[in-house]
């Protein structure tokens, strides 16, 4: 299983731009990228996921680097209720299919 | 609206009582997981099922115990032989062998008396 390394916390202002990074150097060619995040005492949400090209969707864009070792979850404005902890998840989706958590980038927002 | 349903929200235990948490489903989905989250930390898996009448271990399977009867019904029994049972668990569904996000329910948080 691939390891990732994620910043533990970050803060953001209420309405700014948000770039979430995460190291995913041991990835392997046919692991996608995904992102969760989870409010407190919720389960987690999908956030985004992509292989190799950007991706971007309602909630927010992925940046993934040429060489796959490392992605970047862009909240494009973030709000008070973007604030919950990150999950970048390197995932086959192969016969087993369990998402494999680290402990995430716990993001906090100011208004 | 389609989603996961995990009851109850909060569920005590008494010492060398047996408790089931329930998960159910009605996205068609045929992967189901549980996970157990301890405060601070990431997700840990407990079991899954990828088909009706098959599950196999995760990661922390002892001393937990699942069935999985139907597609849409995936309950977690917490066995008297988990001696430290305190904490959020969490059910998940996929469809089996696909690269799509996983949906989770909302939680159980389990408290020992």
């Amino acid at each position: 299983d691939a390891k990732t390394t994620q910043p533990n916390s970050m803060e953001s202002n209420e309405e700014e731009p948000v770039h979430l990074p995460c190291n995913h150097s041991t990835i392997s060619g046919t692991d996608y990228i995904h992102w969760y995040r989870q409010l407190p005492s919720q389960g987690p949400e999908y956030v985004i996921h992509g292989l190799t090209s950007n991706v971007n969707n309602r909630m927010a864009s992925l940046a993934i680097a040429e060489d796959r070792k490392s992605s970047t979850l862009i909240l494009h404005r973030a709000t008070l209720r973007d604030a919950a902890v990150y999950y970048c998840i390197p995932f086959e989706g192969g016969s087993q299919g369990n998402l494999i958590f680290g402990k995430g980038t716990k993001l906090s927002v100011k208004p | 609206d389609g989603g996961i349903t995990q009851s109850p929200k909060y569920l005590f235990r008494k010492e060398g009582q047996n408790v089931t948490l329930s998960c159910e489903q009605n996205l068609n989905h045929d992967a189901m997981y549980w996970y157990r989250q301890d405060p601070g930390q990431g997700l840990r898996l407990i079991y899954y099922s990828q088909i009706v009448n098959d599950f196999q271990k995760g990661d922390i399977a002892e001393g937990y115990s699942v069935s999985r009867e139907k597609k849409e019904s995936f309950p977690l029994t917490v066995t008297s032989a988990q001696k430290n049972p305190t904490a959020f668990y969490l059910c998940a569904s996929t469809p089996t062998g696909s690269n799509q996000p996983q949906h989770f329910g909302d939680g159980t948080r389990l408290s020992i008396l």
